[in-house]
């Protein structure tokens, strides 16, 4: 069964500045889609940048990228110019491309912005 | 806008009733999804659906039970609740397809606490 595993529990970062949110995953398959979730205090989800596992270029979105590393099987990311918006629960999140279409959670890293 | 709305966001229950969570989507979503969040766990699948009067256990199904006997409506149902089971609910649907379409839909969880 695939795994995924967020180390950092809690994280927090000065406004303005970087910081990189940690996930590792553990699977068999060589082709499968990796997911950053938002999850600010009115507890929506929100979508911040996928990767396909086939894709060596590293995802971006605005201030949001990823660094994978396959072979490593790590993928973290890197929110850069933080802002008091980004405070929130941050998911890694797997998805196998064939098969059951369900998403398999970290357990999450609460992100804390200091002004 | 697409949509997926779950019921209550707030949900308080006494030891041994039978409860039922709800779940509907607006956007003729094939797959839905019940995870269960609680702290430090991340999200942890309980069941799913592919369609219509199809459902899989996922990964803590022990204690719950799903209805689907329509397209737009996936019930979580809790047959005889304890107090181990307050979390929080999250619902989630997305369209079967190809390598193309990814995404999912969150509605905003429920708060059940179990007395």
């Amino acid at each position: 069964a695939q795994t995924v595993t967020q180390s950092q529990p809690e994280m927090s970062v000065q406004e303005a500045e970087t910081v990189t949110l940690s996930c590792t995953y553990d699977t068999s398959e060589s082709d499968y889609y990796l997911f950053w979730y938002k999850q600010p205090p009115s507890r929506q989800m929100i979508l911040v940048i996928r990767q396909e596992a086939y894709k060596q270029q590293n995802a971006t979105e605005n201030r949001f990228s990823v660094n994978f590393q396959k072979a490593a099987k790590s993928f973290s990311l890197k929110i850069s110019d933080s802002q008091l918006g980004d405070a929130a629960m941050y998911f890694c999140a797997y998805r196998r491309l064939q098969g059951a279409q369900k998403l398999v959670f970290g357990q999450g890293t609460r992100l804390t912005i200091n002004p | 806008d697409v949509k997926v709305t779950q019921s209550s966001r707030y949900l308080v229950k006494r030891t041994g009733e039978k409860v039922f969570l709800e779940c509907v989507q607006d956007m003729d979503h094939e797959n839905m999804f019940w995870y269960r969040q609680d702290p430090g766990l991340g999200l942890r699948l309980i069941y799913f659906s592919y369609d219509v009067k199809m459902k899989e256990k996922g990964d803590i199904p022990e204690g719950y039970s799903v209805s689907r006997e329509k397209k737009e409506r996936f019930s979580l149902i809790l047959e005889s609740a304890s107090t181990n089971q307050t979390s929080m609910y999250l619902c989630a649907s997305r369209v079967t397809d190809g390598r193309a379409n990814y995404g999912y839909t969150f509605g905003s969880g429920t708060r059940l606490t179990v007395v």
